[in-house]
């Protein structure tokens, strides 16, 4: 299966940060790729597909980059309701996700 | 309004079994790919399970496969995950999740998530 790699693993930043989390394969996925961001409690929600596309509803302050093995998510402007934890996944056959990036107030 | 809804968690011993139900509604259920992804208690999301639309093709992840069976009900809008041979290391919160733009049961995004069902397994 494809491993998934996120850095940080935990990310402490204020209101206004811009914020990068990175995801990395361990083989090339093209631009086969997701970012959910999570609150505790409750189901992740998308926002990012194909790499860089962003999903209908979610603020333009998100983007997404990469392709191949190395991707980043970007926060322009970090907000209150940011702080959650962020999760990638690649999308073949059998999905698998990073292992989360936590994104705290600083 | 896009909504599921699952059901059929519970407490299980090892070696038993439970089936999940995931209730699909404000969409063409069958137009779309369906998977189970679960979070054991403060873990990360695993993928479980994915069914085409038509339910002709299902995937598995290794650390279920030969136990636990996906199937759909297209006529009742219902996603459903039979799970057998329980372990401890399955406690987790199963969310069912629908493929955003595909029938096809790979390659696609999850754009709709339920709330999750928990299962613990233990004596």
């Amino acid at each position: 299966d494809i491993q998934l790699t996120q850095s940080p693993s935990f990310l402490s930043a204020s209101v206004g940060d811009r914020v990068t989390i990175t995801c990395r394969a361990s083989q090339g996925i093209s631009s086969y790729l997701a970012w959910y961001q999570q609150k505790p409690g409750k189901a992740p929600k998308l926002l990012i597909y194909a790499a860089s596309t962003l999903q209908s509803g979610v603020p333009s302050r998100f983007s997404g980059s990469g392709s191949g093995t190395e991707f980043t998510l970007t926060i322009s402007s970090l907000q209150p309701e940011d702080f959650a934890t962020y999760y990638c996944q690649q999308l073949n056959s059998h999905p698998t996700f990073g292992q989360g990036t936590k994104v705290e107030i600083k | 309004e896009v909504q599921l809804l699952e059901s059929g968690g519970g407490l299980v011993q090892p070696g038993g079994s439970l089936r999940l139900s995931c209730a699909a509604s404000g969409f063409t259920f069958s137009s779309y790919a369906m998977s189970w992804v679960r979070q054991a208690p403060g873990k990360g999301l695993e993928w479980v399970s994915a069914i085409s639309g038509s339910g002709g093709s299902t995937y598995y992840a290794d650390s279920v496969k030969g136990r636990f069976t996906i199937s759909r009900d297209n006529s009742k809008n219902t996603l459903y995950l039979q799970m057998n041979s329980l372990r401890a290391e399955d406690t987790a919160v199963y969310y069912c999740a629908k493929a955003a733009y595909s029938s096809v049961g790979s390659g696609d995004a999850f754009d709709i998530w339920g709330q999750g069902t928990m299962v613990t397994v233990s004596s």
